[in-house]
Order: C-alpha cells, then sequence, then structure tokens
C-alpha cells in the first residue's frame, strides 16, 4: 500500500523552511527519501532505519518516528536548487528489493 | 562510470504490438525494480528482482513480465501493449545495506513509452 505524503504542493521563498510528511499504515523497515527534477530520474536524498533515527545532509534532513510509521523531511533555508518533486520510498522487510513509494510531493522554490 | 541505462529512450507503439525495453547496470547489484510515473500517482513498482532467477510482482504487474537471466540485465516485457500502459518507466538497481534493508536506489533515465 502507498504512504501518503503531504503537502501535495508548496511554494516557498528563497531561504523559507519545508517539511515534507511520510505516512505509512504498516509497519517500516526504512524509509527513503528521493528528489526529482522535471524531466530527469530520481536520485537519492538518504535512508532512515527503524530506530528513530535522525539523518541529515548539508540543510536536508529527515527523521523516522517507527512507532507512527511516518517520516519528515526538512528542508532549512531553502535554495532554488531544492524545487523538484520529493518522494518517499518505504521498505516494510529488508533483504527484498521491495520500495514502495508515495504519490510525491512537489516544491517550488521561487526568488 | 557507474550507471544504469534503458533502451529506447523514446517509444512510441500500436496496441499489441510486443515490445521490449532493456534494462542494464554495471555496478553488480543483486537488486532491480521497474516502475511506471504516471501524474499524481508517483512511482508504483511494477517487478522486482533479488537477484538472478529471483523475481516477484509489485504493485501494478498486470500486462507486465520480466526475466532475470543475467545479474546485470532486467528487461521489461510488453507482451499486448494498451493504451493504458502509456507512461514513464523507469528501472533502477540497488545493494543491500550492511544491515540488510536496501540501499540507495540508482535510477536510469526513463523509457517514454505512449502506445496507441
Amino acid at each position: 500500500q502507498q504512504p501518503v505524503q503531504s503537502p501535495q504542493a508548496v511554494i516557498l521563498r528563497e531561504g523559507e523552511d519545508a517539511v515534507i510528511n511520510c505516512s505509512s499504515s504498516k509497519a517500516l523497515y526504512s524509509v527513503h527519501w528521493y528528489r526529482q527534477k522535471h524531466g530527469e530520474a530520481p536520485v537519492f536524498l538518504m535512508i532512515l532505519l527503524k530506530g528513530g533515527e535522525q539523518k541529515g545532509h548539508d540543510k536536508i534532513s529527515a527523521s523516522f518516528n517507527e512507532k507512527k510509521q511516518q517520516s519528515s523531511l526538512y528542508l532549512t533555508a531553502s535554495q532554488l536548487s531544492y524545487s523538484g518533486t520529493y518522494f518517499c520510498g518505504t521498505e516494510r522487510s529488508g533483504n527484498t528489493g521491495k520500495l514502495i513509494f508515495g504519490q510525491g510531493t512537489t516544491l517550488q522554490v521561487k526568488p | 562510470e557507474a550507471q544504469v541505462t534503458q533502451n529506447p529512450r523514446y517509444l512510441i507503439t500500436v496496441t499489441g504490438k510486443k515490445l521490449t525495453v532493456t534494462c542494464s547496470q554495471n555496478m553488480n547489484h543483486e537488486y532491480m525494480s521497474w516502475y511506471r510515473q504516471d501524474p499524481g500517482l508517483g512511482l508504483r513498482q511494477i517487478y522486482y528482482s533479488m537477484n538472478v532467477e529471483v523475481t516477484d510482482k509489485g504493485d501494478v504487474p498486470e500486462g507486465y513480465k520480466v526475466s532475470r537471466k543475467e545479474k546485470r540485465n532486467f528487461p521489461l516485457i510488453l507482451e499486448s501493449p494498451s493504451p493504458n500502459q502509456t507512461s514513464l518507466y523507469f528501472c533502477a538497481s540497488s545493494t543491500s545495506d550492511p544491515l540488510g534493508g536496501t540501499d540507495t536506489q540508482y535510477f536510469g533515465p526513463g523509457t517514454r513509452l505512449t502506445v496507441l
């Protein structure tokens, strides 16, 4: 079953912050986050494993609440290059290669 | 250069004419997957493979076939394409991370298929 992402779309000004949420009705082993620019393939951002781990990369970080089966992606001081569609991908068990993606959140950063 | 390649990149065909979209990776990855992307629906997994000769259905397998005879190749076959299979298709590969989950998925450039 597809995880649910919210919001579906968000528009920001450069320098503003954004949070994208990903919720699943099933217990999760891991959550992946990817960004896709228009006309391109999705590109990996980060993976979070069960255990409530929080990761960060530059001004993009994410958390994973295993008990709530939720993950959030935090974009701080957004840049124009952050524009694109963000997907979370959820994995219910390890050693399968089976990743279920959400419907995506479109982020537009304006000057 | 580590990469996933897909061919063709663009394809226009007619209903019922069998076609194959090839996918190849040069990273020695165990896991490979096919996804279709449609507006508002995100990426939906069609089939995935855990290794050579091991494949399983994803969420939308109807109308598709796959095979994994070699580790590097994972072709997607549409035996009798229909207009509702018009979509953008992505192949992806990954390995397992040290804790047993799926590691980074590397995506191919995509194949835009139109079935008339």
